[in-house]
């Protein structure tokens, strides 16, 4: 398996909602990204993690909340979002923070499409 | 500042053509990537290089470490690879994270 998977593809939640994005990889990567990409921008770092530990924060909101529970699995907790949050949410992973030993070294998930009303 | 500059930013190109993406990078890296993003879609990851040349099928990718450059070419350019490329750089040292070029547009007429 050389796939890292985002679920859902598609989700719209209202300003009240708590939702929950997935990530699943099962490459043995050590270190997942999750990058927010607005139409026609490259993507922007939010969260690192590296052996499970949060390893950066880059001064995302906190309606954001990153979550790893095990080495396979990311999740990103959305509470109270805005419109402006409305975006491409994706996941990567590599080997670990430092190397990258794997063909391609990053591997990027699909994404979720999430559009806040 | 580390910043990575790529051009064109829009390119149209007949089916057929051969094509060529430009990246430039302002400091020393660790590797640099070459990745596809179909519209509305994820981002596939075509090459990662630390020096020399690549090459996949129509793609090939070369970086010049002194100049601090890179490009990407495509032979026989096909409607299907109508697509956002993006040129992004892992700095030595860096925790992981990569710098992102905002992306070239490219689009293929048959």
């Amino acid at each position: 398996d050389t796939e890292v998977t985002q679920t859902p593809k598609h989700l719209v939640m209202g300003m009240t909602n708590k939702k929950s994005l997935k990530c699943e990889q099962h490459m043995g990567h050590r270190a997942m990204y999750w990058y927010k990409q607005k139409a026609k921008k490259p993507p922007e770092l939010m969260f690192v993690y590296s052996y499970e530990k949060l390893s950066i924060n880059e001064s995302v909101p906190s309606r954001f909340s990153p979550e790893c529970p095990n080495s396979s699995l990311l999740n990103l907790h959305l509470h109270a979002l805005q419109p402006e949050d409305s975006a491409l949410y994706l996941c990567a992973s590599s080997q670990d923070l430092f190397t990258a030993t794997v063909p391609y070294g990053y591997t990027f998930g699909s994404g979720t499409r999430l559009t806040v009303v | 500042k580390n910043e990575v500059e790529q051009s064109p930013q829009n390119l149209t190109a007949q089916e057929g053509e051969f094509i060529t993406i430009n990246c430039s990078y302002s400091v020393g890296i660790s590797a640099l990537h070459w990745l596809q993003q179909h519209p509305g879609g994820g981002i596939v990851s075509l090459f990662m290089l630390s020096s020399g040349k690549k090459k996949h099928g129509r793609l090939i990718a070369t970086i010049n470490i002194q100049e601090k450059h890179s490009s990407l070419h495509i032979t026989a350019s096909h409607p299907r690879d109508s697509a956002v490329y993006i040129c992004a750089v892992k700095y030595g040292g860096s925790q992981g994270n990569l710098i992102f070029g905002k992306g070239t547009k490219l689009s293929v007429k048959p």
